[in-house]
């Protein structure tokens, strides 16, 4: 089982939908899960830490459910401009930083 | 106006040639990352530091080097010994010790494409 999987997408969505993304995690012993959003050919910069008791920004709300390993990101009343890759990251008790692959959001006018 | 700066945006290297990636910050952070993204994969760590004159491999350090000498800079040699070196270097960096890198937000710059002639 790869240490941080998620949905290999593309999501093609219309403009007011709302995008659930999932990220499963192996190690169990993980400290601190982070979403970053990259755009094509741009750095990733950081959208939501994730907390065990959810946390709301907005149109986007982050979920951890450490019992079955995995983290979610919703996103309501998407926007063209949420158009993106979104990256699950994860980080264990040794400092260890693991970056899923991301999945990538297409949202249509 | 803080930041974190990486140049240059587009970088060739020929075969054997060793090339150097800049990467500085003034955000006051101690830690510093280095990572390469290939398409459709996720950020490989491949050095990095948590305060000057020192550094650590990551998960993919053969074939580069790095240095840290000054807190502000974090420099990254691609090395003739890497065969595959065509990829978006991304640097990173955050704010300090407490509770190790790992716990923290990373900051990123807008990254480096490196391309072989």
């Amino acid at each position: 089982r790869k240490e941080v999987e998620q949905d290999p997408g593309p999501f093609n969505v219309p403009e007011g939908a709302t995008v659930a993304f999932n990220c499963t995690y192996s190690n169990s012993a993980s400290q601190s899960f982070f979403w970053y959003r990259q755009d094509c050919r741009k750095e990733p910069k950081l959208l939501m830490s994730v907390y065990s008791s959810g946390n709301e920004d907005g149109r986007f709300t982050a979920q951890l459910n450490r019992a079955s390993q995995y983290i979610s990101l919703l996103i309501r009343d998407s926007k063209l401009s949420d158009s993106a890759t979104y990256l699950c990251v994860v980080t264990l008790r040794d400092d260890k930083i693991i970056f899923g692959k991301g999945t990538r959001l297409h949202i249509l006018p | 106006d803080g930041g974190i700066t990486q140049s240059p945006k587009y970088l060739f290297r020929k075969e054997g040639q060793n090339v150097t990636l800049s990467c500085e910050q003034n955000l006051n952070h101690d830690a510093m990352y280095w990572y390469r993204q290939d398409p459709g994969q996720g950020l490989r760590l491949i050095y990095y530091s948590q305060i000057v004159n020192d550094f650590q491999k990551g998960d993919i350090a053969e074939g580069y080097s790095v240095s840290r000498e000054k807190k502000e800079s974090f420099p990254l040699t691609v090395t003739s010994a890497q065969k595959n070196p065509t990829a978006f270097y991304l640097c990173a960096s955050s704010p300090g010790l407490a509770g190790g890198p790992g716990l923290e937000t990373q900051y990123f710059g807008p990254g480096t494409r490196l391309l072989v002639l």
